[in-house]
């Protein structure tokens, strides 16, 4: 079945520790996302990429590192810079053609810190 | 930029009558809209989308939205709501290029038997 995973699902972090969110796409989508949702809030985007080797900052980029040296990989850090780094995190894909059908989601990781 | 508002955080319905969850947006030129629902702890599945056409869109389980230019809405409705479908349901909006969706805050749909 083609999808988005996402792994792991839970992850506790440390204070002053790096954490990577893996986040995995057989769709052949070009662009992948991620975003964090926190109560109340909706979901606020932390970076994007539409190729290979590139990607933007969202709207919460600090704290966070990605890269995307594969189509179908996205991963995300969360770097000690983070300072509230509790939250839930979602990845996204999709195509580039107009009129596409929005995003394919995964599951999510619940990230804690303790 | 983009923007979307969901001015209501909890709707209550009754088993068997209809909904609505409100949505209202901000972009610059035509929209692209989308509706998503999330079940706890899981990610958003998509619901229905709107990019041109006809102003009543119909979607999955049920599901349709009504576009109004005019008042810039994009609200949700069911004729009739069962319990399963309580849920998080989020609105959507991006502009015509390839900008990332804008997410609302999102509302929490309550039905109860």
């Amino acid at each position: 079945d083609g999808g988005i995973t996402q792994s792991p699902k839970y992850l506790f972090r440390k204070e002053g520790q790096n954490v990577t969110l893996s986040c995995e796409q057989n769709l052949n989508h070009d662009a992948m996302y991620w975003y964090r949702q926190d109560p109340g809030q909706g979901l606020r985007l932390i970076y994007y990429s539409q190729i290979v080797n590139d990607f933007q900052k969202g709207d919460i980029a600090e704290g966070y590192s990605v890269s995307r040296e594969k189509k179908e990989s996205f991963p995300l850090t969360v770097t000690s810079a983070q300072k509230n780094p509790t939250a839930f995190y979602l990845c996204a894909s999709s195509t580039l053609t107009p009129g596409g059908y929005g995003y394919t989601f995964g599951s999510g990781t619940r990230l804690t810190v303790v | 930029a983009q923007s979307v508002a969901q001015p209501e955080d909890q709707v209550n319905v009754a088993e068997g009558n209809p909904l609505t969850v409100k949505c209202t947006y901000s972009v610059s030129g035509n929209p692209y809209l989308f509706w998503y629902v999330q079940y706890p702890n899981r990610g958003l599945q998509f619901l229905l989308k709107y990019i041109t056409g006809d102003n009543l869109v119909k979607g999955s389980y049920g599901f349709e939205a009504e576009f109004n230019k005019s008042q810039t809405s994009f609200h949700l409705k069911k004729p009739s709501a069962l319990v399963s479908d309580s849920a998080l349901y989020f609105c959507a909006v991006r502009d015509a290029g390839n900008t990332p969706l804008v997410f609302g805050k999102g509302t929490r749909l309550s039905v109860i038997a």
